[in-house]
């Protein structure tokens, strides 16, 4: 049962442009949401996480949206670079444990 | 200081038989938790441990396994592999819970089992 739904797949953006992944969620109990970056051969690294209480959180060139009424959260990547390049996995978090949207492979293109 | 350790590496077993992979968290870090990663099925959590305790299981057969020793290193252990077990096994450990977003989960390396 897939509880955190995560599109598009994949997402190729040019070098300056925005790369934005969306992602909805079902369970209303989760506690926090964060979004996880990961490169080839590497663990999954948090990069930016918002609470349910809040509608908008930034961090740099990283912001997530968060709809509560929607159950819908997003991320924004601002004036992406090759060094994005990523698969970016969406996540919800309830009692320890981590579910996981099924990821989003983003390309920068120069 | 160090980050989370996984051996070995990469592996790679025999349909039938069993394996078992090594955690060691972050210093000071009571909270492992173990999380599969394949193509088709994305990271999905396998369980839980603080101070020696499983807190919480996901969905997968008793065939996988898991303890937490009391210097919080861990293992996970898969008997009986089947070829669908081929995936890679990641494993993160935080300080605290995760229940508060001020918590943070620092994941290894992972070990790729491959089973043929």
């Amino acid at each position: 049962q897939q509880q955190v739904k995560q599109s598009p797949q994949s997402l190729i953006v040019q070098k300056g442009g925005i790369s934005i992944i969306n992602c909805a969620y079902e369970n209303t109990a989760f506690d926090y949401f964060p979004w996880y970056q990961q490169f080839p051969g590497k663990g999954p690294a948090l990069l930016i996480a918002i609470r349910p209480d809040v509608s908008e959180k930034k961090e740099g060139r990283f912001t997530i949206s968060f709809n509560k009424s929607a159950k819908q959260f997003s991320l924004h990547i601002m004036d992406s670079q090759p060094g994005d390049s990523a698969t970016y996995f969406c996540a919800a978090v309830r009692n320890e444990k981590l579910t996981f949207g099924t990821g989003t492979r983003l390309t920068i293109i120069p | 200081k160090a980050g989370v350790t996984q051996t070995p590496r990469y592996l790679i077993k025999t349909r039938g038989q069993q394996v078992t992979l090594s955690c060691s968290p972050i210093s000071g870090h009571r909270s492992v938790s173990w999380y599969q990663q394949t193509p088709g099925q994305g990271l999905q959590f396998l369980f839980e441990y603080f101070s020696e305790t499983q807190r919480n299981k996901g969905n997968f057969p008793g065939r996988f396994s898991g303890r937490q020793f009391s210097n919080s290193r861990s293992e996970m252990n898969v008997s009986t592999l089947e070829l669908g077990d081929s995936a890679l096994y990641l494993c993160a450990s935080s300080g605290n819970p995760l229940g508060s977003m001020n918590t943070e989960a620092f994941f290894g390396q992972g070990t790729r089992l491959t089973v043929v």
